[in-house]
């Protein structure tokens, strides 16, 4: 139980194209979701916090009109990247968490985004 | 704020060989601390966890203390297989200090490599 997917997995896009991942809980409902962003050989760097229908909080140096999270649904947060750049490459991870399933966050696989 | 320090790789080890990877934390409350493993193109997953000082977790024969004192989770394994190479995260999670949300904070991670 308490699976968490992405989609896509990997994604190219050219510069100055929006791109949309989404995150999905699948077997239970997510009162709070996460986006993280991995760099190479680094930890993962804390983007952005949503509660279902509500506003996303973003953490400080994370520019909410280029990362724009939606989180429709207890069971679906999105991220779209707008109007990338190179410097957007990165691995983006989503996590999901629900105060009854164990009081833990549970990591999607990942979404590898390369802007050209 | 909150900070995790965690030993650079990355490690290689022998099969059979004892694992030791460090971590250390700075906190201001009393955190949750956690040990997460990623896999090879896959999404992180939470490995261990102990929730308050001089707690054991262990899972998969890898085990770690959380010590209040120095302000330590080390991860330790007695003998490693080929199928543990991964890179593994150590994280806190402080509620006191996140506004009550499950913001985990991440170290850098530490990559290890075991060869047969």
């Amino acid at each position: 139980g308490a699976v968490v997917s992405q989609h896509p997995s990997r994604v190219i896009c050219k510069s100055g194209t929006s791109v949309k991942i989404e995150c999905r809980s699948l077997d239970f409902q997510a009162t709070t979701m996460f986006w993280y962003r991995q760099f190479p050989k680094q930890s993962l760097m804390l983007m952005a916090t949503s509660n279902e229908g509500s506003k996303a909080t973003y953490e400080q140096g994370v520019e909410k009109d280029k990362f724009l999270i939606n989180h429709a649904s207890l069971t679906l947060s999105t991220l779209t990247v707008t109007s990338a750049h190179p410097e957007d490459s990165s691995f983006y991870i989503c996590s999901a968490f629900s105060q009854g399933v164990n009081n833990e966050q549970y990591f999607g696989p990942g979404t590898r985004l390369t802007v050209t | 704020g909150d900070s995790v320090t965690q030993m650079e790789g990355p490690v290689t080890l022998s099969e059979e060989a004892f694992l030791t990877i460090n971590c250390t934390y700075t906190a201001t409350g009393y955190p949750s601390l956690f040990w997460y493993v990623q896999y090879p193109g896959e999404g992180l997953q939470l490995l261990l966890k102990a929730t308050k000082a001089d707690d054991k977790g262990s899972n998969k024969g890898f085990e770690a203390t959380y010590r209040k004192e120095t302000t330590s989770f080390h991860l330790e394994k007695g003998s490693v297989q080929v199928s543990d190479s991964a890179v593994y995260f150590c994280a806190l999670s402080d509620p006191w200090n996140s506004g009550g949300y499950q913001k985990v904070t991440f170290g850098t991670g530490t990559k290890l490599q075991v060869i047969p």
